[in-house]
């Protein structure tokens, strides 16, 4: 893997249905996983930063894992809502580099 | 403030003119960086800054992009003789140091973006 990559694109879930998605990036020279909420017109909401393989973190229904080794990540939200409607965006850092480089984002959809 | 906040939100400018965007930071947030957002929600990042010292430049079009952060102002990102392919949001965020440098496991704390657009 030679960037950040996100899987699927777009998702449609059924409200009180719960999902996940990928987020795949390279695992050499690897700093940090960062999950991001953003709402068009809107600023990103950071969600977790995580380091450390096997790092899970919860925030409320969102959760989200870290696998260092194989280079990818899991964002799970349970008993999706409406307001879970959002494109989820996940970023990568690299050992001596703080910025960002991002995946292309999940764009969640939740049907009432 | 306790927001990032960006001026203005948008911003109509025909192709040759310069363009101009702003950026406050968070209030104690010593980095400031700068991320193009262009089609298919692709943010690439352009620069960072370290107080009012570039950190980090490499992706930023040398030719015609420059920016700035001086003491006691708002961040800067400026476009001389714009291009169509410069039509985008523009996003500026502020991170915290930890013990005094950059780390990348810090949040990035996002504005609402300057979408620009050149006719």
């Amino acid at each position: 893997i030679l960037n950040v990559e996100q899987s699927p694109q777009s998702l449609h879930v059924q409200e009180g249905d719960s999902t996940n998605f990928t987020c795949s990036f390279p695992s050499s020279n690897f700093y940090a996983l960062h999950w991001y909420r953003w709402e068009t017109a809107k600023s990103p909401e950071a969600l977790f930063v995580m380091t450390l393989n096997g790092d899970e973190k919860k925030k409320g229904r969102i959760s989200a894992t870290l696998n260092t080794k194989e280079g990818y990540s899991y964002l799970y939200i349970k008993g999706s809502q409406p307001e879970d409607s959002a494109t989820y965006l996940c970023a990568s850092t690299s050992f001596g580099n703080e910025k960002l480089t991002f995946g292309t984002g999940t764009r969640l959809t939740i049907i009432p | 403030g306790e927001e990032v906040a960006q001026t203005p939100k948008h911003l109509v400018r025909g192709e040759g003119q310069k363009a101009k965007l702003y950026c406050a930071p968070i209030k104690g947030h010593s980095y400031v960086f700068w991320y193009q957002q262009v089609l298919k929600n692709e943010f690439k990042f352009l620069i960072s800054f370290q107080n009012e010292n570039v950190f980090d430049e490499t992706g930023m079009p040398k030719e015609r992009f420059s920016a700035k952060c001086l003491p006691n102002s708002p961040c800067s990102l400026e476009i001389q003789a714009t291009k169509l392919e410069d039509s985008a949001v523009y996003f500026c965020a502020s991170s915290q140091s930890v013990q005094g440098i950059v780390a990348g496991d810090q949040p990035q704390h996002f504005g609402d973006g300057t979408r620009l657009s050149i006719l």
